[in-house]
This record gives C-alpha cells, sequence and structure tokens, in this order.
C-alpha cells in the first residue's frame, strides 16, 4: 500500500522569496517519487522526478526537491518565486509499475507581487 | 499532434444522459490512463490501458463508466446515465510504457458539468 500527503492545501509566497511545498508518503516498497504542475485549464506538467539516484534532484524553472528516506518526506522548493510559478502542484508516489500512481491532494501555489 | 488531446474541452448535460470523451495519446505512446479530477480534490484514478493487455479497470466508480481503446490509440471514456456527482474534470494521461519511468503526459482535460 503507498499513500501520500500534502501537507499544505494552499501556500502564499511573495515574489522573489523562497517557495516550500511539503510532501510526505508511505510506501511498502522503495518509491519513486514526482512533483507535477498544473497551471490553470491545462493539464499536468512533470517537473522533476526521483528514482533511486541522487537524492537532490533539480527540475524545470528551477525547483528543487531532496528525498529524505529517514522522513519519508520529498519537499518541493525554489529560492525566488516567480509570478508564472503560481499553479497547482501534486506530489505523486509510484510503488512498482506505473500503474500504481497515487496523487496528493494537491497544493495550491499563489505569488503575491 | 505533439500532445495528448482531448475533446471535448467542455462539455455540459443533464442528469440521465449519456456522455463520450475521447483522448488521443502521444503517438507511440503504449500506456495510457484516465483520471478523474474533482473541485478541491486530488486524482483520482479510473483506468489503464497497456497494450494488448487486459485494461486495469479497478479505479471504475460504477457499472455507469467503460472506456475502450481502439487499435492501441485512441480511447474513449463513456459515461452511462450521468449524475450530478460526476461532474468533474476528466483528464487523460498517456506514457511510453509500463515500468518504473512514471512520467506521464497529460492532456487538458474535459471538464464534464452534469445538470
Amino acid at each position: 500500500a503507498q499513500s501520500v500527503t500534502q501537507l499544505d492545501s494552499h501556500v502564499s509566497v511573495s515574489e522573489g522569496t523562497p517557495v516550500l511545498l511539503r510532501c510526505n508518503y508511505s510506501s511498502s516498497y522503495s518509491p519513486s517519487l514526482f512533483w507535477y504542475v498544473q497551471h490553470p485549464n491545462k493539464g499536468l506538467q512533470l517537473l522533476l522526478k526521483y528514482t533511486s539516484a541522487a537524492t537532490l534532484v533539480k527540475g524545470i524553472n528551477g525547483f528543487e526537491a531532496e528525498f529524505k528516506k529517514s522522513e519519508t518526506s520529498f519537499h518541493l522548493t525554489k529560492p525566488s518565486a516567480h509570478m508564472s510559478d503560481a499553479a497547482e502542484y501534486f506530489c505523486v508516489v509510484m510503488s512498482g509499475s506505473a500503474r500504481q500512481l497515487t496523487f496528493g491532494s494537491g497544493t495550491q501555489l499563489t505569488v503575491l507581487p | 499532434g505533439a500532445g495528448v488531446s482531448q475533446s471535448p474541452s467542455n462539455k455540459v448535460t443533464e442528469k440521465g444522459k449519456d456522455v463520450e470523451l475521447r483522448c488521443d495519446p502521444i503517438s507511440g505512446h503504449t500506456a495510457l490512463y484516465w483520471y478523474r479530477q474533482s473541485l478541491g480534490q486530488g486524482l483520482e484514478f479510473l483506468i489503464y490501458f497497456q497494450g494488448n493487455s487486459a485494461p486495469d479497470k479497478s479505479g471504475l466508480p460504477s457499472d455507469r463508466f467503460s472506456a475502450e481503446r481502439t487499435g492501441g490509440s485512441v480511447s474513449t471514456l463513456t459515461i452511462q446515465r450521468t449524475q450530478q456527482e460526476d461532474s468533474a474534470v476528466y483528464l487523460c494521461a498517456s506514457s511510453l510504457a509500463q515500468g518504473r519511468t512514471g512520467e506521464l503526459f497529460f492532456g487538458e482535460g474535459s471538464r464534464l458539468t452534469v445538470l
């Protein structure tokens, strides 16, 4: 069994300040973990993925995530928020085959000018 | 096209009517998924197709929901006798193959409103 919890349904930051979107997971197996972003009225787009290589993963648009097995966390960060980062972000865990993807409930990121 | 294409983008229907939602995956992608996204909710898995294998229908919420994939390409999700709780965005995704890649390419969704 696997699950994923996104700890904040909404996060609001000022432009130019750091972003932290939190994600905790549980998995019976060594998981693969992903962050997807969804802009309004758009499909989801892959930001980054962890698949048991380096624990610090770099993605598109300056986002990073660190896999911490001891904390069962995979938090998404960005040093400096941009207005275009405003979107909904989904943390996803996969154990075994790709059919077993489990999506978190999403975090809505608002970036204030 | 270059991406996953879904149609219609918006559908308004009356309770009790049947609807069909179409997904055209990226050419060459053997895996195809349908998800449902309700307001304020995460993505709910509905059904998964992989090549010529029997589909994984474990996420379909009731027997009013069905899906098929013809020729290993285009898929149609059918909802019979729609109910108001069926109102949601239905997302289709495709990927190259089953396995540990996990990278799905999503369409922009079909927004269904049942009055």
